[in-house]
This record gives C-alpha cells, structure tokens and sequence, in this order.
C-alpha cells in the first residue's frame, strides 16, 4: 500500500536554529499537509498545500509541495523551545483517497 | 480544546476487561475516524464513519468494536484485548473527504495489563 518516507526520525538542536524535514512518498498525492503533535495530545494541522509547486507560510513555518506531487518539506526557522513534539506529514489522495501519514519527526529543542 | 473531546484521557485494563472509549465534537462536521498510535509506527487508521455510517474498517480485529449513534458521537468498545493493544487511541472528525479539515482529540493513553 501507499508508504510515506519521513526523515530525519529525530532531530536535537539548538534553540535559534533552523531545521527541515521532509516527507516522500513511491506515489502521488493530491494533498499535503502537516501535522504537530505536543506530548499527551492529538495532532494538530500546521500547513495544507494543495497544488504541486506551492510554498505556503505559517509564521515561522514554511512548507512546499514537491514538483512531482511525490514530496513535501517543511522548515522551521529560528527555533523556540516550544516547537519541540513530533511533526507529522500526511498525505491525501493518490490510489486510495484516504489520508496517509507519515512516520513522523520527533524534535528536541535546547534552551 | 480542539472541540474533539476524548474520555477517558487515560485507562488501564486487564485482559478479561470491557471498556469504552468515548469521543464527542460539536464541530458540526459528519465524518469521524478512530486512530491507533503505537510507539515508532505511523498513525493506524481503524475506522471511519460517514453520517453515522462505518465506511472503513481497516482489517481490525474484533476485539475491537466501534459505535457511532449521531454524527457528534463515537465510540470504542474494548474487550478481552492483548498487551499488545496498548496505544494512544485518537480520535478526529472532519467534513467528508475534507482531509485539511480533521481535528483530532488529545487522545486515550490505553495499558492492557
């Protein structure tokens, strides 16, 4: 079935650095969208992207929708210690219409 | 708040158990799913219902067994489950095939002892 590839699996930096994370998948996705989850709670939606090729902005965040409809990065700049959780991508539609998420990327941020 | 409500936050139960998971939203929307989250796996999808309908049901086993009397109701109920059944349960609603729109609960945290 329909697989997303997230990495890194973890990340561990250093409070004002910038991080990225990216998310493949072997098939195309009509959808991208991302997802942060704070310990003891349930995901929340960061960015959805719509069209292949689309940058979307959410403050400090930037996400874009790969080219071939296959990919999804998001960036986050100049880290704060409450960005730390896990980041989850997902993808919808493709073979089976429904939502795929990724493995996810687990984010530690130091003071 | 999310406006997905999910009791109990927390449950612990013995194998020969039966419980319930419940989840409530009064977000208006008329599609809920039923998440498992296990350690180091992706998010599982386990079911989904539609206008109160169950339109997936992702090979589950029986020991698991969803209810869904209105479109802001859902429920999990639980018996005879395995170790292994241990997981955050989550649950989130959306629009029908809106999938920018699902709002998820913070989740039940389940030991199966």
């Amino acid at each position: 079935g329909q697989q997303l590839n997230q990495s890194p699996q973890s990340m561990f930096i250093q409070e004002g650095e910038d991080v990225s994370m990216n998310c493949t998948s072997s098939s195309i996705f009509n959808t991208w969208l991302w997802y942060k989850q704070d310990p003891g709670e349930g995901p929340v939606l960061l960015i959805a992207l719509y069209k292949a090729g689309e940058l979307t902005s959410n403050g400090r965040l930037t996400a874009q929708f790969g080219i071939t409809r296959k990919d999804s990065f998001l960036n986050i700049s100049a880290s704060i210690p409450s960005d730390v959780g896990i980041y989850f991508c997902a993808g919808y539609g493709g073979a089976t219409n429904k939502l795929i998420f990724g493995t996810g990327t687990l984010l530690a941020v130091q003071p | 708040e999310t406006g997905v409500t999910q009791t109990p936050r927390h449950l612990v139960m013995g194998m020969t158990n039966k419980k319930s998971l419940k989840c409530e939203q009064h977000l208006g929307h008329n599609a809920m799913y039923w998440y498992k989250q296990s350690a180091k796996k992706p998010l599982e999808l386990m079911f989904v219902y539609n206008f109160k309908e169950q339109t997936e049901n992702n090979s589950v086993p029986s020991r698991f067994s969803p209810e869904c009397p209105n479109s802001s109701h859902l429920f999990l109920h639980l018996h005879t489950l395995q170790p292994e059944d241990s997981a955050l349960y989550l649950c989130a609603s959306s629009q029908p095939g809106q999938p920018y729109g699902y709002t998820f609960g913070s989740g039940t945290r389940l030991t199966v002892v």
